[in-house]
């Protein structure tokens, strides 16, 4: 199994519908991160969490929201779905030690 | 606020030729993290490659390595003898000091492509 588990891997949904993206992961860590990956655009930071009671929104953060239910989960919402956040979306976790993140498989939501 | 850049949108190589991925930033700071992500087709994405920002000597793994070049902000990759399997899309990241915050900032990546 993977350490870090995202669900669903693939979605489409319509407009104004809410969304729901889960992570969830097993390597113990305590900072968990959810990006966004466009074309062109690279990856982009929506929001991160350092432990349980401390979620900081990055550049991205207008339309979503999260909730860190536990230290091996965090998951990410869209309140109202618009088509311009069709995106490939991704949770990751931070090995203090190394620096490293380790990723998720990837979410793809397609907003139609 | 500190910035990743990458030139370079695509790049191709010959199989068993080396190919070089540029990679500058931008930060204040003087200590940090800089990495190299691999994402094939699978959109899984790899580490490949990592450098501490207070460590002099360039960082190798097999047959990738990189020039780190702290005054010139600059942190490129090379991958040596190019294999089928290195096409993918490849991403230079940066994250801060500890005493800063943990954000790790992400290029808009480079593409390789490996001609057989």
């Amino acid at each position: 199994d993977a350490d870090v588990t995202q669900t669903p891997r693939n979605r489409i949904t319509k407009t104004g519908k809410r969304i729901m993206l889960e992570c969830s992961q097993t390597k113990g860590h305590d900072r968990m991160y959810w990006y966004r990956q466009d074309p062109g655009l690279g990856l982009r930071l929506i929001y991160y969490s350092f432990d349980v009671k401390d979620i900081n929104k990055g550049e991205i953060s207008d339309g979503y929201s999260v909730s860190r239910q536990a230290q091996a989960k965090f998951s990410l919402s869209l309140e109202s779905a618009i088509p311009n956040q069709t995106a490939l979306y991704f949770c990751a976790t931070n090995d203090r030690g190394t620096g490293e993140l380790f990723f998720g498989e990837g979410s793809r939501l397609t907003v139609l | 606020a500190q910035t990743v850049t990458q030139s370079q949108p695509e790049m191709s190589v010959q199989e068993a030729e080396t190919v070089t991925l540029s990679c500058t930033y931008d930060t204040s700071e003087s200590d940090y993290y800089l990495f190299w992500y691999k994402q094939p087709p699978s959109r899984q994405m790899i580490l490949v490659i990592r450098q501490e920002a207070y460590k002099q000597q360039n960082a190798t793994e097999n047959r990738f390595s990189v020039n780190f070049q702290k005054a010139a902000k600059s942190f490129s990759l090379k991958i040596s003898d190019s294999q089928l399997g290195d096409a993918a899309m490849y991403f230079c990241a940066y994250r801060g000091s500890p005493s800063g915050t943990y954000k790790y900032i992400f290029g808009t990546g480079t593409r390789l492509k490996v001609l057989a």
